[in-house]
């Protein structure tokens, strides 16, 4: 079982361009998240899905869109990328979405430039 | 919203001593607490979580409390091990509206064990 896969790894992106951040969990979670990590400023929400075919902003949605068209993956994507979106981007999931545990994928690196 | 404070950001231990983590939040309908570890590299890890109907939770050598009056809640760890050493988070679920909840996270405290 391998959880939540995130593609790729790390991405050296120019400003202007478009990037989609794809994400896979095979735990059949009917929530997902996209968060960005950034130094000194901890996880904070872009986006996020309840269930298949529904989704809704969260602390930071400007210049970040998603879609999730089945239960499995939750793609992301920049459709104009600014050097201000540099950062680490980690996708999750939880069984539902009220309170209880989130898994967390292994993360992109993603460079701006 | 939700606002969480973490303190320290961060945190340098003696092998074998305790750490304290504390949070405090600001909604006080909130009622799930996490604690995630994040090791270099790696995604968060859930560690320890507490919901609002309990006051403490134990896990081996990690613990957390709940203070819902004070909008407070702290991770400790004891006999700490340098496998401790990592970046931990809180974070606080409130109720976001559409029948959401979300989770928001401290800014993180990096804890050094020191061999």
């Amino acid at each position: 079982i391998a959880g939540i896969t995130q593609a790729p790894t790390s991405q050296i992106l120019a400003a202007g361009r478009r990037m989609t951040l794809r994400c896979t969990q095979d735990m059949r979670h009917n929530a997902m998240y996209w968060y960005r990590q950034d130094l000194g400023l901890g996880l904070r929400l872009i986006h996020y899905s309840n269930t298949a075919g529904t989704t809704g902003k969260g602390e930071v949605p400007d210049g970040y869109s998603v879609s999730r068209a089945n239960t499995d993956d939750f793609p992301l994507t920049l459709a104009s990328a600014v050097p201000s979106q540099t950062s680490v981007y980690f996708c999750a999931s939880s069984e539902t979405f009220t309170y209880n545990e989130q898994f967390f994928g292994p993360g992109t690196r993603l460079t701006v430039l | 919203g939700e606002n969480v404070e973490q303190h320290p950001s961060t945190l340098s231990v003696q092998e074998g001593d305790s750490a304290v983590i504390k949070c405090t939040y600001s909604d006080s309908a909130s009622n799930y607490f996490p604690w995630y570890k994040q090791e270099l590299g790696k995604g968060p890890q859930l560690i320890i979580d507490i919901r609002s109907n309990v006051g403490e939770k134990k896990d081996q050598r990690i613990a957390v409390t709940l203070n819902k009056t004070a909008k407070h809640f702290s991770l400790h760890i004891t006999e700490t091990q340098p496998e401790d050493s990592a970046v931990y988070f809180c974070a606080a679920s409130s109720y976001s509206g559409a029948g959401s909840y979300q989770l928001t996270f401290g800014k993180g405290t990096k804890l050094s064990v020191i061999p």
